[in-house]
């Protein structure tokens, strides 16, 4: 069973940083491109930014370029993200997904919250 | 103008059926695209529907029932997904998405309510 967990949200202030992490299982990681997208309160679906199988490619949302990194570490099954210099906008919900084609699976989320 | 807009909302009864709309913006084709189409109930993370970009690329995703099928409008430029035989447990909001230029890119969803 595919399953992704994330973890590392919380409270943060304006300026501040957070490094999310999903660690997955139920398949062979290293195989599949990987996504954040994020949701915030009330609000739709963003995507956020993507990584490639061995981490040579990335892409990311303009709102995030500079700010955000997306990595992985294949042999630990995980991926995470550094959010930097976090503004009271990029307060959401953060899920992991897996993006071989589409998002097929999503794992719960994780809230980021930034404020004073 | 965004790159895929939705109706915001939408309404049918149960058994009927209902059409949601995603429509590319202007100068984007719609038929050289994968649609891709999710479902997210309140307090869940959103669910993958199924995939269409023409009858012989399309992908359903898994468990999903055969009631949940995608199509597209050239005319209209825009990727539909038909519920056939509404059900109390489709209300729920519904995503589109598109690989486009170098990101993913969701619909702002529409919310089914069926009554």
């Amino acid at each position: 069973e595919v399953q992704l967990v994330e973890s590392g949200g919380g409270l943060v202030q304006p300026g501040g940083s957070l490094r999310l992490s999903c660690a997955a299982s139920g398949f062979t990681f290293s195989t599949y491109w990987m996504s954040w997208v994020r949701q915030a309160p009330g609000k739709g679906l963003e995507w956020v930014a993507n990584i490639k199988q061995d981490g040579s490619e990335k892409y990311y949302v303009d709102s995030v370029k500079g700010r955000f990194t997306i990595s992985r570490d294949n042999a630990k099954n995980s991926l995470y993200l550094q959010m930097n210099s976090l503004r009271a906008e990029d307060t959401a919900v953060y899920y992991c997904t897996r993006t071989p084609d589409g998002a097929d699976y999503w794992g719960q989320g994780t809230l980021v919250t930034v404020s004073s | 103008q965004a790159v895929l807009t939705q109706p915001s909302s939408l309404s049918a009864s149960p058994g009927a059926s209902a059409s949601l709309t995603c429509t590319l913006r202007s100068g984007i084709n719609v038929g050289t695209y994968r649609i891709y189409w999710y479902q997210q109930k309140p307090g869940s993370p959103p669910q993958y529907l199924l995939r269409y970009k023409s009858d012989s690329d399309k992908q359903q995703g898994s468990g999903v029932p055969s009631r949940f099928s995608g199509f597209k409008d050239a005319s209209a430029n825009a990727g539909i997904l038909l519920i056939s035989g509404l059900q109390s447990e489709d209300e729920a909001d519904y995503y589109c998405m598109i690989w486009h230029s170098s990101a993913w890119v969701f619909g702002g969803g529409t919310k089914l309510t069926v009554l």
